[in-house]
């Protein structure tokens, strides 16, 4: 199975600073198709987790421009320009290149 | 707007078998893969199965393989998970989650979960 692995696995944040997020596979995400089969969620407390950017790079709808995914292979960065309250949860990315599908334990971002 | 609900979860002895639903709503069901992922209260995601649009495939986590079943009735706009054989370690929030896109294939990439429930629980234990 591919390992995802995140960091850190807290994130502490002063609101109006950026903010980013680590996450490397044990193997390639890199399909022959030129896409990084990588995902981005937040799960906000109490609640679902929500689809932030997809295929490494690519926001879902609704996402604010703050947010940000870039990386290729097996190094991926979630960035935040400016960090709000809102912003508050532990996000997870996903390797989607293989089934088994498998996340990284999660990065909780608190606000300072 | 869109809605998955799920439903079924609950206290279950272990070597018992329950099966959850998942009900959607304002979108074509038969349009999108969908998929089970599970969440043990304050810890990280875990996928546990997949199914194709018209249900010609499916995937399974090694952890339930053999003792899950995930199904769907694209005419009524459910999908299922059937557990059988249920473990104390199986206890966890069960999330339904629609795939962006309808195809699904174990061993191939897998689209992204863009719309999830708000998840059922089940407990195992005696």
């Amino acid at each position: 199975d591919i390992v995802v692995s995140q960091s850190p696995l807290s994130l502490p944040v002063t609101p109006g600073e950026p903010a980013s997020i680590s996450c490397r596979s044990s193997q390639s995400l890199l399909h022959t198709n030129d896409y990084n089969y990588v995902h981005w969620y937040l799960q906000k407390p109490g609640q679902s987790p929500q689809l932030l950017i997809y295929l490494g790079s690519n926001r879902a709808s609704g996402v604010p421009d703050r947010f940000s995914g870039s990386g290729s292979g097996t190094d991926f960065t979630l960035t935040i320009s400016r960090v709000e309250a809102e912003d508050v949860g532990v996000y997870y990315c996903m390797q989607a290149l293989h089934t088994p599908i498998t996340f990284g334990q999660g990065t909780r971002l608190d606000i300072k | 707007e869109v809605y998955l609900v799920e439903s079924g979860g609950g206290l279950v002895q272990p070597d018992k078998s329950l099966r959850l639903s998942c009900e959607a709503s304002g979108f074509t069901f038969d349009d999108h893969a969908m998929h089970w992922v599970r969440q043990v209260p304050g810890k990280g995601l875990e996928w546990v199965a997949g199914i194709s649009w018209n249900s010609c495939c499916t995937g399974y986590a090694d952890s339930v393989r053999g003792r899950f079943t995930v199904s769907r009735d694209n005419a009524k706009y459910l999908l299922y998970l059937q557990m059988n054989s249920l473990r104390v370690e199986d206890t966890a929030l069960y999330f339904c989650a629609r795939a962006q896109y309808r195809d699904f294939w174990s061993g191939y990439p897998v689209d992204a979960f863009d719309i999830w429930g708000q998840g059922t629980m089940v407990t195992v234990s005696s």
